[in-house]
């Protein structure tokens, strides 16, 4: 069945580094790759999205890319914050195809001072 | 934040009893998807409606039950409950066949003794 895979699982890095969150989907219909940052006790908040026809995408210190060949995509934070600190997730769907998203099982990132 | 609201926001069953949850979704939105998250996993897919109609289902079984209002709003319904049902069911808002990006509400936390 569909299924997307997240790397790491847990992801320490050092304050104004740079980090880096990996996944993989089987379903090669997907065309929609949404990425959702998860605080503690809160709801999944949608960051930044790219879609089939993209290669890569770019929002201020967020950036994702696209390999729909290999069906990797990869999520990139620049300069990290302590705010940055929370659980992501990746996730892939079909639009318009009764739109499901199936998630990654999340990377818990920290940021260290 | 987003304008999706869920009620209750905590509740606590004993197994065998039902539950409904309750989402309202964001102004403009026509789509409502449910999904579980249990701790420290990916929020799953349960199912989506559309037009009033279920519109795509995940690997849920049928005592997992949904309805969705003309106003657009929906409730999840889960019968005989079981201990593997506590987890935060979350549900978000779309508008089907445009951008479909789902709006996640702030979930409801549901606790089975």
């Amino acid at each position: 069945g569909e299924n997307v895979e997240q790397h790491p699982s847990t992801l320490s890095v050092q304050e104004g580094d740079s980090a880096v969150i990996k996944c993989t989907y089987s379903d090669s219909a997907s065309n929609y790759f949404p990425w959702y940052k998860q605080e503690l006790g809160k709801r999944p908040q949608l960051i930044i999205d790219i879609r089939s026809n993209v290669g890569e995408k770019k929002d201020q210190r967020i950036a994702v890319t696209l390999n729909k060949t290999a069906k990797h995509f990869s999520l990139h934070i620049t300069e990290t914050q302590p705010e940055d600190s929370a659980v992501y997730f990746c996730a892939a769907s079909r639009v318009s195809s009764a739109s499901k998203i199936i998630f990654g099982s999340g990377t818990r990132l920290s940021i260290r001072p | 934040e987003t304008g999706v609201t869920q009620s209750p926001t905590h509740l606590i069953k004993t197994r065998g009893q039902q539950v409904t949850l309750r989402c309202s979704s964001q102004s403009g939105h026509n789509t409502v998807s449910w999904y579980q998250q249990a701790l420290g996993q990916g929020p799953q897919f349960i199912f989506q409606y559309y037009r009033e109609e279920e519109n795509g289902r995940g690997n849920f079984p049928p005592r997992f039950s949904g309805l969705q209002f003309p106003n657009y709003s929906s409730e999840l319904n889960v019968n005989a409950l079981e201990l593997d049902d506590s987890a935060l069911y979350l549900c978000a808002s779309s508008v089907q066949g445009a951008e479909e990006t789902q709006y996640f509400g702030p979930g409801t936390r549901l606790l089975v003794l």
